[in-house]
């Protein structure tokens, strides 16, 4: 398996358009995750899924922030419209379950000017 | 609540041991772990410790785990400038949410 894939690497857009980051998990993991790293708050956990349903989305700073994940192998995570605060690396992760190891991606490195 | 804290930097010449502290709030925490992230990458799993241990090694890695004072330490022994980058605690919380660490940037100069 390649790992967690995430896409784009790296992102530059202006404010009030809108953001789409894309995660593909490790077959087999149950779990998806989604974090922000920033160097003033660290990393926080946004929202995560179990078997395609969201099932904790209490780190989702506001309603801008979306994430959806149609299917298995694929989550979105959309900023709509995007502000300069939410300027930071994003990541995705999966896991088998809870309490296993957490795959990270490379992380999407997001700009907004 | 859910708080996991940690020193920000550790400076450390070549060979010598590196010793990175973390300090967690919930206590019903069954699996702490520690992760670490090299630049422009993402996090990866070094080791992680089960709450009725106190100690665990892993070649270089040691981890320390004082329960009564929610305190956690990952010891590098013989640091390697490889082993620059920065290195997060983590812990399951209660809620069932992997909380990490602010993170502690280790610096290995020769």
């Amino acid at each position: 398996d390649a790992g967690v894939i995430q896409s784009p690497r790296h992102e530059v857009t202006e404010m009030g358009q809108e953001v789409t980051l894309r995660c593909k998990p490790i077959s087999g993991h149950d779990y998806l995750f989604w974090y922000r790293q920033t160097m003033m708050r660290g990393l926080e956990l946004l929202i995560y899924f179990n078997n395609n349903v969201p099932i904790d989305d209490s780190g989702m700073p506001e309603d801008r922030f979306s994430a959806k994940m149609p299917n298995a192998s694929f989550s979105t995570l959309k900023i709509q419209p995007s502000e300069p605060r939410d300027s930071a690396v994003y990541f995705c992760a999966s896991s088998k379950g809870l309490r296993t190891e957490a795959f990270f991606g490379q992380g999407t490195r997001l700009t907004v000017v | 609540g859910e708080d996991v804290e940690q020193s920000l930097f550790l400076s450390v010449r070549e060979g010598d041991s590196s010793v990175i502290n973390c300090t967690y709030t919930d206590s019903s925490s069954t699996y702490l772990y520690w992760y670490k992230q090299e630049p422009g990458a993402g996090l990866q799993l070094l080791t992680y410790i089960f709450s009725n241990m106190d100690m665990k090694q892993d070649q270089r890695l040691t981890v320390l785990l004082n329960k009564k004072d929610k305190h956690l330490s990952l010891r590098i022994a013989d640091t390697q400038t490889g082993d620059s980058a920065i290195y997060f605690c983590a812990e399951i919380s209660n809620t069932d949410k992997l909380i990490f660490g602010t993170g502690t940037r280790l610096q290995v100069f020769p």
